[in-house]
């Protein structure tokens, strides 16, 4: 099956602590995008990446890293440095090459740090 | 900046009614814009898309329209069912911008 899969579904993390989520597709698509998603709000945008080895960043980049390092996977970083890191985490690619820009969505991650 | 928002961030409908689900953009530049469910714990799914050159557009059950004079976009769905129930996102774009922006969201709830 396609798709784009993250994991784990529910992490947790002491204060403190740099935690990795993992984000990979199988989908062949160029363009890889990190949200973040808190309580009854919209989506936000951490960073993305148009194509392998390049990345920018998003609206909340602060205290977030990523890389981009193969085609199919885009790994998000939060670091201590991140002053409020509980959230839903939604990764997402598109293939704007073909002019439709569609993000499909994995599942998520939720982040919970003690 | 630019910024896509919705009127109203719940709706209450019976089922079988139809659903308006609104959103106002402010970047006069976006040329593209995408609607989309999303489930309670899960990714946000595309539903419905439509360009700029277009006022409206059809799917199965779902329209949506384009007002680019006061840059606002509407989502109709018909004959609501209650697996309609979610939280719908309008996101816009623009040409190679290379990302979307999305408004906050309108739950929608089906009463049966």
């Amino acid at each position: 099956d396609g798709g784009i899969t993250q994991s784990p579904k529910y992490l947790f993390r002491k204060e403190g602590q740099n935690v990795t989520l993992s984000c990979e597709q199988n989908l062949n698509h160029d363009a890889m995008y990190w949200y973040r998603q808190d309580p009854g709000q919209g989506l936000r945008l951490i960073y993305y990446s148009q194509i392998v080895n390049d990345f920018q960043k998003g609206d909340i980049a602060e205290g977030y890293s990523v890389s981009r390092e193969k085609k199919e996977s885009f790994p998000l970083t939060v670091t201590s440095a991140q002053k409020n890191p509980t959230a839903f985490y939604l990764c997402a690619s598109s293939n704007p090459g073909t002019g439709i820009d569609e993000q499909f969505f994995g599942p998520g991650t939720r982040l919970t740090v003690l | 900046g630019e910024s896509v928002g919705l009127h109203l961030p719940t709706l209450s409908v019976q089922e079988g009614d139809n659903s308006i689900i609104n959103c106002a953009y402010s970047n006069s530049a976006s040329d593209y814009f995408i609607w989309y469910k999303q489930e309670s714990g899960k990714g946000p799914q595309f539903i419905i898309d439509i360009r700029s050159n277009m006022d409206k557009r059809q799917g199965q059950r779902v329209t949506v329209l384009l007002n680019k004079t006061v840059k606002h976009l509407s989502l109709q769905i018909a004959a609501t069912q209650p697996g309609d129930s979610a939280v719908y996102f309008c996101a816009e774009s623009r040409t190679n911008a290379g990302k979307s922006t999305f408004g906050d969201g309108t739950t929608l709830t089906v009463k049966p």
